[in-house]
This record gives structure tokens, sequence and C-alpha cells, in this order.
């Protein structure tokens, strides 16, 4: 299991470019890095998914560097309607010991 | 449109009696699966399925049971209700023909155990 770190909480103000950073220093060959938002009350939901360099899709882009050990999350220009939870996800080995930890709680700040 | 969808959205039971959560989803996914949320413990997975008549146990699966009879339906039993079950339960599918495996969730339902 590539098991995942990222920071508990991060506050940021509107406007700003938020980057949140996962460390999954033993990520395995196959292994994508996905990553999803999960609003209070809602379920989990997915936002962007990569396997290396960078990807970047209308929500947020994603950068991977060359040992994959790490990838960064970008939201430009967060809104209030960004403050969510944020998971870093790796699977590894099939679905038995998915784990999408705590999460990274963002607080956008007017 | 394609959805998830997941019954009933909040429940209250007694310790002891036998609780059905419903799941079911229209994206014709052979993927399923049931997490539970509580504070402090993210999602933890309990079971999951790859299709008809297969089940497997998850992270926290002790008290738990699922059956898959149908490609749209995964219902989480739960055999006789303990207070430390009182928590969000989300559910889940996958299209095993993509080999990213994104998940789609349901709202998630809030079961408390008195």
């Amino acid at each position: 299991l590539a098991k995942t770190t990222q920071p508990i909480s991060m506050d940021s103000y509107e406007g700003q470019e938020v980057n949140i950073t996962c460390s999954h220093n033993n990520i395995a060959t196959n292994d994508y890095i996905t990553w999803y938002q999960q609003f209070p009350s809602q379920g989990p939901r997915f936002i962007i998914q990569g396997y290396k360099t960078k990807v970047t899709n209308e929500v947020a882009s994603l950068f991977i560097p060359a040992d994959r050990k790490s990838s960064t999350l970008s939201l430009p220009r967060v809104s209030l309607s960004d403050t969510a939870v944020y998971y870093c996800l790796v699977l590894s080995g099939g679905y038995q010991k998915v784990t999408f930890g705590i999460g990274t709680k963002l607080q956008v700040i007017p | 449109d394609a959805e998830i969808t997941q019954s009933p959205r909040h429940k209250i039971t007694e310790t002891g009696r036998q609780v059905t959560l419903a799941c079911h989803q229209t994206w014709n996914h052979n993927n399923m699966f049931w997490y539970r949320q509580d504070l402090g413990h993210g999602l933890r997975l309990i079971h999951y399925s790859y299709g008809v008549h297969d089940t497997n146990k998850g992270e926290v699966s002790d008290g738990y049971s699922v059956s898959r009879s149908n490609t749209e339906d995964l219902p989480l039993t739960l055999e006789s209700a303990a207070s430390s079950q009182t928590s969000v339960y989300f559910c889940a599918s996958s299209d095993s023909a993509v080999r990213t495996d994104t998940q789609y969730f349901g709202p998630g339902t809030r079961l408390t155990v008195l």
C-alpha cells in the first residue's frame, strides 16, 4: 500500500492560488495519483488524476515530479466555494487496502 | 443521467437491531464499495464487490455484510447494530474497464445507533 501524507489543514484568502502537497514515497510503477474533493454532508468527488509530469483540467492542476514520490494539487484563484476536504489517493494492490486518510481541510477566507 | 443513490439518507436505530442500507447505481459499473466516515478517521473501506455474486472484506468489515445479486445494487447490512457503528456511510462505484479506477460516490447515509 502506497501510504500518503498530506497536511491536515490549510487556510487561504480568496483569489489566491493554493497548493496542497501529498507525499507517497513507496508509490508503485503502475500506480496513478488521484485527488478527490469533499464538501460537508456530501460524498467525495473526483477532481483530477495523473501519472507523471503535469495534468490540468477546468478545476485544478496536478504536478508530479519525475521520481513520483510526491504530487501537488494546485487550485488557481480559490473562492469560498472551494472550502472542502481534499484527499490524495494512490491505489496499490487492489481495493482491499484503499484508504482516503483524513485529507487536507482547506478553509478559504474572505 | 447516470447516478448513484443511497437510502435512507438518515436512520436512527437501537442497539441489537438489524439494519440495511441501500445503494443503487445506474452507471452500469462492475465495482461497488461501502465506506464509513468518522471524525478523525477519514473514509474507511468496509466491503467491496467486483461484480455480481462477488464480495470482499475491506479494512473495517466486522459487523457488516453485503450481497451482490445484480449489477445495480449493493445493500449493506448491519446484523446487530452497535453504538460504535454510528457513522456516515458512503457507497461508491467505478468502472472496472477503466484502468484508473475513478470512484463515484453517493450522497451518504447518516446512521445513529442508540
